[in-house]
Order: C-alpha cells, then sequence, then structure tokens
C-alpha cells in the first residue's frame, strides 16, 4: 500500500532557529501533500496545502514566512518552521493522496516539535 | 463551511462488548466522510469511508458506520471490542478548500476508546 514517510520523528531545537520537516510518499507519486498541526488534547488543523511545482496554499491564520513549504518534487514536500519559538511546538503531520486510490489520503507518522 | 462533531471525547468499554462512536457533520454540500484511527506513537490509519455509495459502510477489524443524511451523523460502531481497539478515533469530512486545487480534511477532535478488561 501507499506508504508516506515523514522525517524526523522528533526534534527539540532552540528558540529562533528554524527547524526542517520532510514528506516523501514512497511508492506513489503525489502531486498535492498537506500539512497538518495537532495542539494537544485538539484535533489536527489544516495548515497548508503543498503543491508541486508551484507555490503552496496556506489557510487563514497560517503565516506563509513562517512556515515554509517546500514541493520540490512529486516524492517530497519540506515544511521548514522558520524563527521557531515555543509557541510553535506541536505535533506536525503531512498527508497524501495515492492517486491509485478512491480519495485514499496516507499520514506520515508525524514530528514532534519541542521549542525550548 | 464544514465542522465535525465527535460528541465524546473519551469512550469507556469492557472487551466484548459493543462500541459506539458518534460523529455529527456539517456541510453544504454532499460530503465525502471518514473514520480514521491513531494508536499511540503511530501514524493515522484508515478505518473506512463513505463516498455516496452505500449508506452502510463497512471497514476494517470489525468496524462499520452508517451516513445518515436525514441525522447528519456517521457515527462508528463494532459489535464486540477488543483489547487492541483501544486508540484515538478521528471523524474526518472532506472539504474543498478555494485556490488549492484539491480537497482537504476538517478532522474532528478525537475520541479517545477506552477498553476495560
Amino acid at each position: 500500500g501507499a506508504v508516506v514517510s515523514q522525517h524526523p520523528s522528533w526534534v527539540i531545537c532552540k528558540s529562533g532557529t528554524s527547524v526542517k520537516i520532510e514528506c516523501r510518499s514512497l511508492d506513489f507519486q503525489a502531486t498535492t501533500m498537506f500539512w497538518y498541526r495537532q495542539f494537544p488534547k485538539q484535533s489536527l488543523m489544516l495548515m497548508a496545502t503543498s503543491n508541486e511545482g508551484s507555490k503552496a496554499t496556506y489557510e487563514q491564520g497560517v503565516e506563509k514566512d513562517k512556515f515554509l513549504i517546500n514541493h520540490a518534487s512529486l516524492t517530497l514536500s519540506t515544511l521548514t518552521v522558520t524563527s521557531a519559538h515555543p509557541e510553535d511546538s506541536s505535533f506536525y503531520i503531512c498527508s497524501a493522496r495515492d492517486p491509485r486510490t478512491n480519495l485514499g489520503y496516507t499520514f506520515g507518522s508525524g514530528t514532534r516539535l519541542t521549542v525550548v | 463551511a464544514q465542522s465535525v462533531t465527535q460528541l465524546d471525547s473519551h469512550v469507556s468499554v469492557s472487551e466484548g462488548t459493543p462500541v459506539l462512536l458518534r460523529c455529527n457533520y456539517s456541510s453544504s454540500y454532499s460530503p465525502s466522510l471518514f473514520w480514521y484511527v491513531q494508536h499511540p506513537n503511530k501514524g493515522l490509519q484508515l478505518l473506512l469511508k463513505y463516498t455516496s455509495a452505500a449508506t452502510l459502510v463497512k471497514g476494517i477489524n470489525g468496524f462499520e458506520a452508517e451516513f445518515k443524511k436525514s441525522e447528519t451523523s456517521f457515527h462508528l460502531t463494532k459489535p464486540s471490542a477488543h483489547m487492541s481497539d483501544a486508540a484515538e478515533y478521528f471523524c474526518v469530512v472532506s472539504v474543498m478548500y478555494s485556490g488549492g486545487g484539491a480537497d482537504g480534511l476538517t478532522f474532528g477532535k478525537g475520541t479517545h476508546l477506552i477498553i476495560q478488561p
């Protein structure tokens, strides 16, 4: 079945530094990937839609200059949290739709970011 | 706008008894609905999906859900709970985001299913 690999699974960084999270579709090509954020005890919230070869589409309230998304190939999308602050600490998860299935979304395992 | 409401944040049942996880949705058009399960430290796994075909949808691990348009509900059930069912369950509706060229998902807040031995 479709596999989405997300790396790293967890990261701790200092306030003011940047962190890059990678999301790869391992056995299918994903023209679109989604980035979600989950706060503790809350549901996942869509941050942005990552489109291969074009600019990402951000949801209202998401700072595009802070959360940089790059989708340079059909199998890789990256989310960079720039100038991270403690309030950015969260669980970030990506997903992609396997075009071979009907509305089948596959999720990465998520990245737990802690900013200290 | 679309929304999903999972009516219970926690559900506790005894092993071998039925499971009912409730979900109500609102959508301005015919929705696609999903139930996902998330075990600790693992990614989300699709349990089942409704995409305007049969209203009673059967999924993996003995779970099923019934789409009831009149009640705007999509409750998840299982006849007999197993210890391995203990996890977080998310009800999800598919939405179209303007300018994105692709649909995304709106998640409910999740229901933590606890199985008592």
